[in-house]
């Protein structure tokens, strides 16, 4: 079983439209993250969620909303989607808080989103 | 805030030993340092973690001085494999935009 899964893998879609990644984690942590990889491979953190509750949101336009159903889960909804939105979005998920307490990282395998 | 630079990129050759260094200049008491590798189309992953001196896994060994001010990750006897993208994460006192992580490190490995 994938430890950290997210759907869909690619994603191709006009602009303005909304679309929504989802992420699902087994292993059974509390903290979970969206990082956003751009170009030039930056990654860069985009929220956190630590069982369920919102921790970090990163100076990211209200166009992005995560929602977190469970700790197992944590979903990204993106609205009136913008040309420059196309990158490399993965989910990722540590056993406790990393904004407190660096520790490991455990990556999905990412979903390219293109905006054309 | 402990912003961190890394070489862009490294070649090395097949069996050789590879050090890739790591600035953080700023590093603050309660930061650890944790380097990952990430291969195309897949996400980063965990290589190792250290906070002083010297750390050794079955994959690498981190080296870190007592200023803590670098830190080295040292791949020995590299393999085609290894070719992948670096990164030096240095993060743990409570600030998110030590989330965030560097260019890293192109890794090339040549026959």
């Amino acid at each position: 079983d994938t430890a950290v899964s997210q759907t869909p893998k690619y994603l191709v879609t006009q602009m303005g439209n909304d679309k929504s990644i989802k992420c699902e984690q087994n292993l059974g942590h509390d903290t979970m993250y969206w990082y956003k990889q751009d170009s030039k491979k930056f990654l860069k953190i985009m929220f956190s969620y630590n069982n369920k509750e919102l921790i970090i949101n990163e100076t990211v336009p209200n166009r992005f909303s995560p929602k977190s159903p469970d700790k197992a889960h944590l979903n990204l909804h993106i609205n009136s989607l913008e040309l420059g939105d196309s990158a490399v979005y993965f989910c990722a998920s540590s056993p406790r808080n990393t904004f407190a307490n660096t520790g490991e990282l455990f990556f999905g395998e990412g979903s390219r989103l293109t905006v054309l | 805030l402990a912003k961190t630079t890394q070489p862009i990129s490294m070649d090395s050759y097949e069996g050789q030993e590879v050090n890739i260094t790591c600035s953080h200049n700023n590093i603050a008491t309660n930061d650890y340092i944790t380097w990952y590798q990430q291969f195309p189309s897949q996400g980063p992953r965990f290589i190792i973690q250290g906070y002083k001196t010297k750390v050794t896994n079955e994959v690498a060994s981190l080296f870190i001085p007592a200023d803590r001010k670098s830190s080295t990750l040292s791949l020995p006897r590299v393999s085609l494999s290894d070719t992948a993208v670096y990164y030096c994460l240095v993060g743990g006192s409570g600030s998110a935009r030590q989330l965030t992580f560097g260019s890293g490190t192109q890794l090339t490995v040549l026959p």
